[in-house]
């Protein structure tokens, strides 16, 4: 069990660019969540997949935005057309989805940390 | 919209002080998490809290839901600079397990 990896660890980018960003959650885990952090705050959800699946998206997920998670393992976040308002750490989490009172328990990664200049 | 609200916002005591992080909604949750987040890293779990007025305790940090499970405290005996970070909570509802965080508690113990 290595955790949640997540990379790039921090993004530089241009207005206007695209970025992508990958989460690798914990083996055998179902669930894979997305939530954005900014500067003092906590963090928000975005969205979440149970296996493949995307079951359900925030409003702050504009149509800038789009999660995959194409083989119930890995999942991206790209951002299109960044703007400086998405400036802010990317969190990743993942649970196990199924079996037993833990199942619920979201473990996170690291986070990418976007900034757009 | 849930919402949790937590006070105060930040906090900066001696070290071997008490302290009690707060955490407020106006919604029931069906169950409340504490997280801790180091600067440049992801929150890590504490504890999970499932029943009204249940408490649990963790060395010297106590948690505790409310009766109605609208909210939840976090207590701290004898602070130590190894407690300093942000403190987060976050409730989930059965059948819908995204997590609503908290506004967070910056904490720094001072030595």
């Amino acid at each position: 069990d290595t955790g949640v990896s997540q990379n790039p660890r921090h993004k530089i980018t241009k207005r206007g660019q695209n970025v992508t960003f990958r989460c690798d959650p914990i083996s055998e885990h179902n669930r894979l969540y997305w939530y954005r952090q900014t500067l003092g705050q906590g963090p928000e959800f975005l969205t979440y997949f149970q296996n493949e699946a995307q079951l359900e998206k925030s409003r702050l997920l504009s149509d800038r935005f789009s999660a995959e998670r194409p083989k119930g393992s890995f999942s991206t976040l790209e951002i299109q057309r960044t703007e400086q308002g998405d400036s802010a750490m990317y969190l990743c989490a993942s649970s196990r989805g199924q079996g037993g009172p833990a199942k619920n328990i979201q473990y996170f990664g690291a986070g990418t940390r976007l900034s757009v200049l | 919209t849930q919402l949790l609200e937590q006070s105060p916002q930040f906090l900066s005591i001696q070290e071997g002080e008490n302290l009690t992080v707060y955490c407020n909604s106006s919604s029931v949750f069906s169950s409340l998490q504490w997280y801790r987040q180091e600067p440049g890293e992801g929150p890590v779990l504490l504890v999970t809290v499932v029943t009204g007025g249940e408490v649990k305790k963790l060395k010297r940090l106590t948690f505790q839901f409310g009766d109605a499970r609208k909210d939840s405290s976090l207590h701290i005996t004898a602070a130590q600079p190894g407690d300093t970070g942000l403190y987060l909570c976050a409730g989930s509802n059965f059948g819908n397990e995204k997590l609503t965080f908290g506004t967070g508690t910056r904490l720094t113990i001072i030595p």
